[in-house]
């Protein structure tokens, strides 16, 4: 079955940078377009950014555009974030996703991993 | 970006009965708007897709349905097991995805 696990979390002064990565499993990694997905403490879920299933093709949120960067590692089925530049605002689980459609980024978020918890703090 | 709105905030239903769940979107989305459930302390869980789709293992009593800028889910005879936050997300207009603020489904 499929297996999303999120690690790399933790807490970071602002202006800081800290990688997040996502080990996935059960399924063809290298098929799917993967994204990231943020919650901030009792909030609602915020887009963060997606990469295509070749890792071409990349997108962001406005929110952090120019500090995140997505990546993603074929041979280790692994998922990444750089988040560089940490604000306060950053603060949230950060959930890794899998796409819904093979060979293709659909945007139907299927399946997700647990989550890790970033808190941006002075 | 296309701000979705979801209505009401909070619904609070007996088991056995039946809950409406709505979302607006601030444009047409076509059919691409998708439901989401999450339950406390856990990640969110794919309902349905493409406004109608139940999405793999889903119950049948969870059904959507709608087109354009207005969508339904509808959970036909509620269990305990219900309650949760129930986010809808659209794919019409992308990047960025984005998503109602969601509703919470009290199970009384």
């Amino acid at each position: 079955q499929v297996q999303l696990v999120e690690s790399g979390g933790g807490v970071v002064q602002p202006g800081r940078s800290l990688r997040l990565s996502c080990a996935a499993s059960g399924y063809s990694f290298s098929d799917y377009g993967m994204h990231w997905v943020r919650q901030a403490p009792g909030k609602g879920l915020e887009w963060v950014s997606v990469i295509s299933d070749g890792g071409r093709n990349r997108y962001y949120a406005d929110s952090v555009k120019g500090r995140f960067t997505i990546s993603r590692d074929i041979s280790k089925n692994t998922l990444y974030l750089q988040m560089n530049s940490l604000r306060v605002e950053d603060t949230a689980v950060y959930y890794c996703v899998k796409d819904y459609r093979v060979d293709s980024t659909s945007g139907i978020l299927e399946y997700w991993g647990q989550g890790t918890l970033v808190t941006v703090s002075s | 970006e296309i701000v979705l709105t979801q209505s009401p905030a909070t619904l609070s239903l007996s088991p056995g009965e039946r809950a409406t769940l709505s979302c607006r979107a601030s444009q047409s989305v076509t059919n691409y708007l998708a439901w989401y459930q999450q339950k406390p302390g856990q990640a969110p869980k794919l309902l349905i897709y493409d406004a109608f789709n139940r999405a793999t293992g889903i119950p049948a009593r969870f059904s959507g349905s709608g087109s354009g800028t207005d969508f339904t889910l509808i959970i036909s005879s509620l269990e305990p097991e219900d309650s949760a936050v129930y986010y809808c997300q659209q794919r019409g207009n992308w990047p960025p995805i984005t998503f109602g603020q969601g509703t919470r489904l009290e199970i009384k």
